[in-house]
């Protein structure tokens, strides 16, 4: 089946300006997730959703990071006046959640690779 | 201290060699151990899955737990140039949800 599809595949901007990154997970995966994937670095934990709840935003870097999700579907990322040390590569996974907090793998899409001039 | 620790490499073998790919952890409540493994300009492949101590096996991919040395491990036999990658074990906290990874290491191998 299709796997997590994430888009631009690149995106390249101009230091100041707000920019939209998109994911579609897995169809039937309740929960999803972002990270951020700096050059030589691990990734790191922004932000999940889990169906109705309250997401965890505790990632999240700065308040010029923003995350929505319609339903148990689309999530898009949204970083507003965009700083060079935005430049990363943003993933999105997804998993499918049998609640009570069993833990079931990820599955990432290929990501964004952002560009800040 | 980082959560967890990994060497970046890279890691250089020969075609046929057995890969021992490992991290070290901080965190004794740590409990669900993955391996990712990524292709350049791809995301992050599951590779193997596991909760509990001891060796999970899945064809030419071992995957070792020790609780007690928070210590994980991934073995490949046989190694292929298209193993060439980077692995990434990532580690979870039960009933939470943010994957805490290392930083991943470069395998190369040649053939």
């Amino acid at each position: 089946g299709a796997g997590v599809s994430q888009s631009p595949s690149n995106k390249v901007t101009e230091k100041g300006k707000d920019v939209e990154l998109r994911c579609d997970p897995i169809s039937g995966h309740t929960a999803l997730y972002w990270y951020r994937q700096r050059l030589g670095q691990g990734l790191e934990f922004l932000i999940y959703f889990q169906g109705n709840s309250a997401p965890d935003k505790s990632g999240l870097p700065s308040d010029r990071f923003s995350a929505e999700r319609t339903g148990e579907s689309v999530s898009t990322l949204t970083i507003q006046r965009t700083q060079q040390e935005d430049s990363a590569v943003y993933l999105c996974a997804s998993s499918y959640s049998r609640g009570q907090g069993r833990n079931q793998p990820q599955h990432f899409g290929d990501g964004t690779r952002l560009s800040i001039l | 201290q980082k959560e967890v620790e990994q060497d970046p490499g890279p890691l250089s073998v020969p075609e046929g060699a057995i890969v021992s790919l490992n991290c070290t952890y901080s965190n004794s409540a740590f409990q669900y151990f993955m391996w990712y493994r990524q292709y350049s300009r791809k995301g992050p492949e599951l590779l193997m899955y596991t909760y509990s101590s001891g060796n999970k096996e899945d064809g030419r991919f071992t995957a070792q737990v020790d609780k007690s040395s928070k210590y994980i491990s991934l073995f490949i036999r046989d190694s292929q140039p298209s193993d060439s990658a980077t692995y990434l074990c990532a580690i979870l906290l039960s009933g939470f949800q943010k994957l805490v990874f290392g930083t991943g290491t470069r395998l190369l191998v040649s053939p």
